[in-house]
């Protein structure tokens, strides 16, 4: 079974605070993705990436960064980090854009 | 536009009774739509629970089923005997198998409880 790793799982931070969400994957996937879910809608694409150093923006890319160093590492980035960015924030990953998508565990942001 | 509705949770059901979770999609700008359920057991991150790629086919996974209706534009998640161990957040999701699955559409979610 594929594994996605995140990184903290839990996350409180004040307005304005700077935030970094790690993800990682051992699985060789080249497609890594980061997405939002709010109460009441579902799972949101923020940015993903098909390899090292390629970025794409996502549905609702405002007011995040992301960066893939490595084929295995993915991390989101919230600079100047608002209320409205309080979110369940899932990495996910898979091998290309047609396949099988695995999820990590969530990591739930509150910011203050 | 693209999206999916499905049953508005929460949902509670005895043990060993029948389950339905509705989902139905609008797939206006995909060409080629997939359809998928998705699990997340608590403390859990999202699992593949079945995929369909082709309209009329049905998939089965854990004694869940669901077929892919393109007349009704349904995806309905259904299994005849629920069990404790089901209790969990179901989403269910349109990918475009064209232009790939980042372009997921999920649903909010149903939350699932089975009273023992």
């Amino acid at each position: 079974e594929a594994a996605v790793t995140q990184s903290p799982r839990n996350k409180v931070t004040v307005t304005g605070g700077n935030v970094t969400l790690s993800c990682r994957q051992t699985n060789s996937h080249n497609y890594m993705y980061w997405y939002r879910q709010d109460t009441g809608h579902g799972l949101r694409l923020i940015h993903y990436s098909y390899g090292a150093g390629n970025l794409q923006i996502g549905d609702v890319p405002d007011g995040y960064k992301a960066t893939r160093t490595t084929q295995e590492d993915f991390f989101l980035l919230l600079e100047l980090a608002s209320p409205s960015q309080t979110s369940l924030y899932f990495c996910a990953s898979s091998v290309d854009r047609d396949t099988e998508v695995f999820f990590g565990k969530g990591t739930r942001l509150t910011v203050v | 536009g693209d999206s999916v509705t499905q049953t508005e949770g929460p949902v509670t059901v005895s043990e060993s009774e029948s389950l339905i979770i509705n989902c139905t999609y609008s797939a206006t700008s995909i060409a080629y739509p997939n359809l998928f359920w998705y699990v997340r057991y608590p403390g859990e991150g999202l699992q593949l629970l079945l995929k369909v790629i082709t309209a009329g086919q049905k998939g089965s996974s854990r004694g869940f089923e669901a077929t892919y209706n393109k007349e009704t534009t349904s995806f309905h998640l259904q299994k005849a005997s629920v069990q404790e161990s089901d209790s969990a957040v179901y989403y269910c999701a349109l990918g475009d198998r064209g232009t790939g699955y980042q372009n997921f559409y999920f649903g909010k979610g149903t939350s699932l409880t089975v009273i023992p």
